[in-house]
């Protein structure tokens, strides 16, 4: 596709529930970042794959989220017993490269809004 | 701390209007600068990407200004349109693959 798209766009869940965002970034690019953005907030960085590996997952909130990124193209975050706390927009961004030099742009998913009642 | 902070917090122009909103960093090493555009449910949409030694750039209708020292940037927006409504978030690298991001300004543009 021409951008990065993510799946659901939209999910609901139950308290406790396990959950799977999907993303698919634009092709070729190596680099690909998940960010959460609570309402009226910036995104907040989670993790960060240079290609299959996970490069930086310091923003992971708990053990509760996991990423994988298993071929170096689409990306799946995944979160164990949901917390209401949870609720967010869970986007993805996608680079040619990687670092944040001003030659590496990220371009960005429409999200996917996860709500935990 | 590294922080990236932004004002207003929201804005309400009139069609026709000029704005400029304000960025204020505390990153460091500084490397560069972004200004993203963010509509309502849609991912954030880079304008301009700003350089320690750049002090202006334009994209169209949008104007970005950097001060290196004082650590601010702003964005000017000329003319504005009814398609300007959206949030206007000010993005600053940290390390080499994190990207802070400002809480953003929502701009709402009225008829």
């Amino acid at each position: 596709g021409a951008g990065v798209s993510q799946t659901p766009s939209n999910k609901v869940t139950e308290k406790g529930k396990y959950v799977e965002l999907r993303c698919d970034p634009i092709s070729g690019h190596t680099a690909l970042y998940w960010y959460r953005q609570s309402l009226g907030q910036g995104p907040e960085f989670l993790i960060y794959f240079q290609g299959t590996g996970a490069a930086d997952d310091s923003g992971l909130p708990n053990d509760r989220f996991f990423a994988v990124r298993p071929e170096g193209s689409v990306s799946t975050l995944k979160i164990q017993r949901t917390e209401r706390g949870d609720s967010a927009v869970y986007l993805c961004a996608s680079s040619p490269n990687s670092g944040t030099s001003s030659y590496n742009e990220q371009f960005f998913g429409p999200g996917t809004r996860l709500t935990v009642l | 701390k590294n922080q990236v902070e932004q004002s207003p917090q929201s804005l309400i122009i009139l069609e026709g209007k000029n704005c400029t909103l304000q960025c204020n960093y505390t990153v460091s090493p500084f490397s560069n600068l972004r200004w993203y555009k963010q509509d309502t449910g849609r991912g954030p949409v880079s304008l301009t990407i700003m350089t320690f030694s750049e002090n202006t750039k334009s994209n169209g209708r949008y104007t970005a200004t950097l001060d290196a020292d004082t650590k601010q940037s702003s964005l000017h927006i000329t003319a504005s349109q009814l398609s300007d409504s959206a949030s206007y978030i000010c993005v600053v690298p940290y390390n080499t693959d994190k990207l802070i991001f400002g809480t953003g300004t929502r701009l709402q543009v009225f008829p």
